[in-house]
């Protein structure tokens, strides 16, 4: 089966750093992608792993273990603009998570 | 920066009767798609197209859907008799190459009375 796995809500305050997980099981593999999406808006893309290890974007990290079927979104100096859901997704045909709803509160 | 672009951004239709979402993919993208996303709920595949053809489409995407690429531009979903549960926002998202990065457009508000 196809299967993703991320919290729904998470909470953190500005200027902290925030680690959003996410497990998958997938039929096929071709990589995790990060994006983000603004409450009645089109995702965005973040982030894309297809080696293990981190990937550094900014104040955006993402990591990858193929072995362990995991990856982490590390969200760093956060803004009160990054409240919003984050969406993990795997495959070509991008299998999404129901996504992680980050608030960040002053 | 190139975008996808999708129009209309909100339509409203009768149960029963045929829609056609229509997209713009960025123009030297090869590979196109269609998600939904009933409100509150993931993103859901529905169908992925490359070279003319449905390379790959869910089990959301039954018979009364239909992609089409009319010209060298539009990218349509066209869903032939609408139900209320087809009431969702429709995203069409296009990538240069298979597995690369999806880039989405603003998505099509399809509300089913």
């Amino acid at each position: 089966g196809q299967n993703i796995d991320q919290p729904t809500e998470m909470t953190a305050t500005e200027g902290a750093i925030v680690q959003i997980n996410c497990t998958y099981q997938t039929s096929g593999f071709n990589g995790l992608f990060w994006y983000q999406q603004h409450a009645g808006e089109a995702p965005t893309f973040l982030s894309y792993n297809v080696l293990d290890g981190l990937e550094e974007k900014g104040r955006f990290s993402s990591f990858l273990s193929r072995s362990k079927g995991y990856s982490y979104l590390l969200l760093k100096e956060l803004q009160m603009k990054d409240s919003a859901s984050y969406l993990c997704a795997a495959d070509d045909k991008l299998i999404f998570g129901t996504g992680t709803r980050l608030q960040v509160f002053p | 920066e190139p975008e996808v672009t999708q129009t209309p951004s909100h339509q409203v239709t009768q149960m029963g009767q045929e829609v056609i979402l229509r997209c713009v993919p960025i123009s030297n993208h090869l590979y196109f798609y269609w998600y939904r996303q009933i409100l509150g709920q993931k993103v859901e595949f529905l169908v992925s197209f490359y070279n003319n053809e449905i390379s790959e489409k869910s089990e959301i995407f039954d018979d009364q859907f239909s992609v089409e690429r009319p010209d060298g531009s539009n990218f349509t979903l066209k869903i032939r008799s609408t139900k209320l549960e087809d009431s969702a926002m429709y995203f069409c998202a296009s990538s240069e190459a298979l597995a690369d990065i999806q880039y989405f457009g603003a998505g099509t508000r399809l509300s089913v009375l």
